[in-house]
């Protein structure tokens, strides 16, 4: 089974433009989530999809960031236009169905490094 | 205040040790506590969890949970170079989010 695939690895772009993350969850998984580090922080939640759908968006910082899931499946991640701040690790997560009685049901992605300069 | 709170480290241990692993949380409402572990480059990997209060055993690893103290730790015995990596903690409390501390680095040396 391949796991959460996010692309790409590192992404180095200027203050002002423009950057997209992707992630491809696991086959047949509803449950999408993207989470980001930013440097000497601890990993952060910024939204959750279920399917298609914005299930909660209550992490996104500001307008700058517009996260899509067309087709419940592959979510991609739009950050315009970038800041010195966005600089960070960016998570994406995937689940069938996550309840707190199975946890291990989440899995993540290695991340999309991301620097701002 | 942080909601989930835990030593930067770096937390150094020889080989064979025991390393200890703390985590504290400010939401008394929590319900269920998660370790990961994250060798760098790498996506997070669920080692732990636990849900009530006391100790639990898998292995190497034993997750301790005290609610009253809001206080969640990791053991783990006979300590191995290739457990060298950051250790996550994370709280379950609302929704469908997780809320993460910030990571102890472990540094088990041969």
């Amino acid at each position: 089974e391949a796991g959460v695939t996010q692309f790409p690895s590192h992404s180095v772009i200027e203050k002002g433009q423009t950057v997209t993350l992707r992630c491809d969850p696991i086959s047949g998984h509803d449950n999408l989530y993207w989470y980001r580090r930013v440097m000497g922080k601890e990993i952060k939640f910024l939204l959750h999809f279920v399917k298609e759908s914005k299930q909660d968006e209550s992490g996104m910082p500001n307008n700058r960031f517009l996260a899509e899931r067309t087709g419940g499946t592959y979510s991609t991640l739009k950050v315009q236009p970038a800041e010195l701040e966005d600089s960070g690790v960016y998570f994406c997560a995937s689940s069938q169905d996550f309840r707190v009685s199975e946890p291990s049901a989440l899995h993540f992605g290695n991340g999309t490094r991301l620097t701002v300069t | 205040q942080k909601e989930v709170e835990q030593n930067s480290g770096p937390l150094s241990v020889p080989e064979g040790a025991i390393a200890s692993l703390n985590c504290t949380y400010s939401d008394r409402g929590s319900q269920s506590f998660f370790w990961y572990r994250q060798y760098s480059g790498k996506s997070p990997e669920l080692i732990m969890f636990i849900y009530s209060n006391g100790d639990k055993e898998d292995g190497r690893f034993t997750a301790q949970l005290n609610k009253a103290s809001q206080y969640v730790s990791l053991l783990i015995r006979d300590s191995q170079p290739s457990d060298s990596a950051t250790y996550l903690c994370a709280v379950h409390n609302a929704g469908n989010m997780l809320t993460f501390g910030g990571g102890t680095r472990l540094m088990v040396k041969p």
